[in-house]
């Protein structure tokens, strides 16, 4: 089975640009989470969606951050205008409806973005 | 304060130690637990996963959650320098509008050298 997809792998683009992440999660998942990880701050969700309906956005940082879900297999986090502080990498993961307590979440490979 | 404290190390050991990895956490609505293993630029991936108190043991890793003094462990047995990889704990809670939320700690650094 294929896992959780991202792209690009790296991204390199000059501050103010529009940088747009995308995510196939896996087939027949229910969740998709959107995290960052830095070396100060570890590891942040910034927004999860149940059933392609947004749950928690509590965690996007500024209005430039938005993120959408059309469809089951695809999701993307837009960064508009991108700055230096955003550059970290992006994982896109994705999980099983919850039964008895929360599903294993399965995490691609991420995308390494470097705002210049 | 962060909701969950964790070391980052960097811990190096000699191959075939026992390695001891632990986080704190200040919440106790937390109810499940997990560590994750992320290897040099790969996304993490589950390696254990415990509901409440008590150990849970799969190979070589040994998973305990202590919720009286809320602190978790991971012990790895006869470690590898396969094992070497950042390891984070994450933690969720039971229920309310935040089931099924991860809070990660900082994730600590391991080294196995032969």
């Amino acid at each position: 089975d294929a896992g959780v997809i991202q792209s690009p792998r790296h991204e390199v683009t000059e501050m103010g640009q529009e940088v747009t992440l995308r995510c196939k999660p896996i087939s027949g998942h229910d969740y998709l989470f959107w995290y960052r990880q830095t070396m100060m701050r570890g590891l942040e969700l910034l927004i999860y969606f149940n059933n392609n309906v947004p749950i928690d956005d509590s965690g996007m940082p500024e209005d430039r951050f938005s993120a959408k879900m059309p469809n089951a297999s695809f999701s993307t986090l837009k960064i508009q205008p991108s700055e230096p502080r955003d550059s970290a990498v992006y994982f896109c993961a994705s999980s099983l409806a919850f039964g008895q307590g929360p599903q294993p979440q399965h995490f691609g490979d991420g995308t390494r973005l470097s705002i210049l | 304060q962060k909701e969950v404290e964790q070391d980052p190390g960097p811990l190096s050991v000699p191959e075939g130690a026992i390695v001891s990895l632990n986080c704190t956490y200040s919440n106790s609505a937390f109810q499940y637990f997990m560590w994750y293993r992320q290897y040099s630029r790969k996304g993490p991936e589950l390696l254990m996963y415990t509901y409440s108190s008590g150990n849970k043991e799969d190979g070589r890793f040994t998973a305990q959650v202590d919720k009286s003094s809320k602190y978790i462990s991971l012990f790895i047995r006869d470690s590898q320098p396969s094992d070497s990889a950042t390891y984070l704990c994450a933690m969720s809670y039971a229920g309310g509008t935040s089931y099924g939320k991860l809070t990660f700690g900082q994730g600590t650094i391991l080294t196995v050298h032969p």
